[in-house]
């Protein structure tokens, strides 16, 4: 069945490493997009893709962080450096201009743990 | 302009009985509004959404209550089930402007047997 894919699942990393987390959009789905959820702060919206372009990504710590669409099958979000702040679950989610747009389908999350 | 307010923060509810949970938005723009639950290990799923055109939409045991006047919407689980445990989310939306979901807080919702 169609689902939105995510790895890694759980990543531990050091302070001041890079971290590249992928995505997998669900096939045909064009837009994509990249949340961050802690305790603190709940859901939060990092950045969106439409047809691989970014329409926003106000969300986002531009000095450390950059999200990327190499192509239609594969959305990135890499970290670096990170810091322990960064601590969190990234979720990616897909969605389709021909279904409404609120229609956002999530993936499982990786786990980010930086100590 | 663009926050979404959730409450209550956590819900502990019998079997059988009734969850609420209230959410309330400021952005008189906003014109879709769909709820999410999340299971522990999961990311959120699409549950129920709702226009402000009507006031109310069931689906199942799940139902929203929406007053536009009063800028709120809330979620009513009836019968509440311990399979119901899980954290629910509100969110907010310009539809047709295709702009982002702006989420609440979550409230954490567990249903003893």
């Amino acid at each position: 069945d169609a689902r939105v894919t995510q790895t890694p699942r759980h990543k531990v990393t050091e302070m001041g490493q890079e971290v590249t987390m992928r995505c997998q959009p669900i096939l045909g789905h064009n837009t994509v997009f990249w949340y961050r959820q802690t305790m603190m702060q709940g859901l939060e919206l990092l950045a969106y893709f439409r047809n691989r372009a970014p329409l926003d990504d106000s969300g986002m710590p531009k000095d450390r962080f950059s999200a990327e669409m190499p192509d239609a099958t594969l959305a990135t979000l890499k970290i670096q450096p990170s810091e322990p702040r960064d601590s969190a679950v990234y979720f990616c989610a897909s969605g389709s201009l021909l279904g409404p747009f609120h229609e956002q389908y999530f993936g499982p999350g990786t786990r980010l743990t930086v100590t | 302009q663009q926050q979404v307010k959730q409450s209550p923060q956590s819900l502990i509810v019998q079997k059988g009985g009734i969850s609420i949970i209230n959410c309330a938005y400021e952005n008189t723009a906003f014109d879709y509004f769909p709820w999410y639950q999340q299971f522990p290990g999961k990311g959120p799923a699409l549950l129920i959404a709702i226009r402000p055109d009507v006031s109310e939409k069931k689906e199942g045991r799940f139902t929203i209550s929406f007053n536009k006047s009063a800028k709120q919407f809330s979620l009513h689980i009836m019968d509440s089930q311990p399979g119901d445990s899980a954290t629910y989310f509100c969110a907010a939306t310009i539809e047709t402007s295709g702009s982002r979901l702006t989420f609440g807080e979550g409230t954490q919702l567990t249903v003893n047997p």
